[in-house]
This record gives structure tokens, sequence and C-alpha cells, in this order.
């Protein structure tokens, strides 16, 4: 069965701080995997995806397949980062659904 | 807004009635997902369709639960006999597509149920 374990409810880090939100995934095969951010009041949003290799509001995930794990990363925190953070599976390209972890909320202090 | 549009927002309910949600979403979009959050999880899958035809349903989804998608336009999501572990936020999404075929979810804002 495909699992997303996000390790931390809460984070909180002092702005101009570096970020790193863990996600750890169990699936044997080549899952695709992404980060959904959710701000106050908004609804979930897709932040970046791991096949993009893209950066967004600073924010970059590498896929490590040897420690299964997508690990959040941004080198300095800003105030507007505070949100709910989701790591998420697609078990292969084709499927449908999305598998979710339990989330972290980030707080970034003054 | 042309986001995808949940309605209602809202429903509170006493154990055993029957309740109905409605799930609108983005106008090009032929697959529509549903999922269903509790408190301090994340969304759990429930069910998808592509156009009308509903392709996939998860185990959570019980016989209480049906999905339903008519004209490959809206759904609904309607729930019998509720149960006070039905209390959750019940999240449609919807994707196309796209130009990678990467199949994007756009999330709707959510119905939050509470049973009494």
């Amino acid at each position: 069965a495909q699992r997303v374990t996000q390790p931390e409810k809460l984070l909180s880090v002092f702005k101009g701080a570096p970020v790193e939100l863990k996600c750890n995934y169990s699936y044997s095969g080549s899952p695709e995997l992404f980060w959904y951010v959710q701000y106050s009041r908004q609804r979930l949003q897709l932040l970046l995806r791991h096949i993009s290799r893209e950066s967004i509001k600073g924010f970059t995930a590498d896929l490590n397949k040897g420690e299964t794990s997508f690990h959040l990363k941004k080198p300095f925190a800003q105030e507007e980062d505070s949100a709910m953070y989701y790591c998420a599976l697609r078990p292969f390209r084709g499927a449908q659904k999305l598998v979710f972890g339990q989330g972290t909320r980030l707080t970034i202090n003054p | 807004d042309t986001g995808v549009s949940q309605d209602p927002r809202h429903k509170i309910t006493k154990r055993g009635q029957n309740v109905t949600f409605r799930c609108d979403p983005i106008s090009e979009h032929n697959r529509l997902y549903w999922y269903r959050q509790t408190l301090g999880q994340g969304p759990e899958f429930l069910t998808y369709f592509q156009n009308e035809a509903q392709l996939e349903k998860s185990r959570l989804l019980s016989d209480r639960f049906s999905a339903e998608r008519p004209k490959g336009s809206f759904s609904t999501l309607e729930i019998q006999r509720t149960e006070q572990g039905d209390s959750a936020m019940y999240l449609c999404a919807s994707s196309f597509p796209g130009t990678s075929g990467s199949y994007e979810q756009y999330f709707g804002p959510g119905t939050r149920l509470t049973v009494t």
C-alpha cells in the first residue's frame, strides 16, 4: 500500500532561517511526488511536483529514491510562508488518486 | 471566481439524516475527484469520474455513500443515514490533461459536515 509520512505536525522557525519540511513515502513503484500548500482561509493548491524540478516561491524539493524522501526546503523563510503543507504521492503517472500525508503546519516567526 | 466551487460550504445535520453536496468543476475539466479530510489528517481519496463515468472508488466509500456526475459536468455526493464518524471536510477537485498531460488537480473550498 502507498503511504506518505510527514513526521512533524508543527514546525516553527524564525524569518530568514532555513526551512525543511520532511516527507517520506512507502511505495514499491515509481510514484510522482507533490507538495501542496494551504494558506489561511484559502483552498489547497499545488506548490510543486518532482518531475518539474522547479523552484516555486523559493521552495525546492528533491526526490531521493534511495531514502524514499521528498523533503521541501527553502533557504530563507518569509512570514508569508506560514501555512499548512501537505506532501502527496500519485502511484504512477496515469493514476488518478493522490495519497496525502498528515500535513505540517509551518509558522514563521518575525 | 472561475475555480472549483462547492455547495454548501457548511452543513450541520442530525445523525441518521441524509445529506447531499454539490461540486461544480472548472468548466473544461473532464476529471472530477472527491476527497474526505478529517481533523488533523490529510485529504483521503474517495472516488473519481472521467466525464460521467465513475472509474475508481475507495474502500472508504461505504454503501451509504454515492456519487454521481450525470452529464459530465457537476457532481453530487450523497451520504445516507449519516453517522458522527462522517463529520469531516469533503473536498472536490477537478483536472484536465494540460500541455504536459499532468492532470494537475485543482481543489474547491470544501464542504464541512458536522453530524450531531
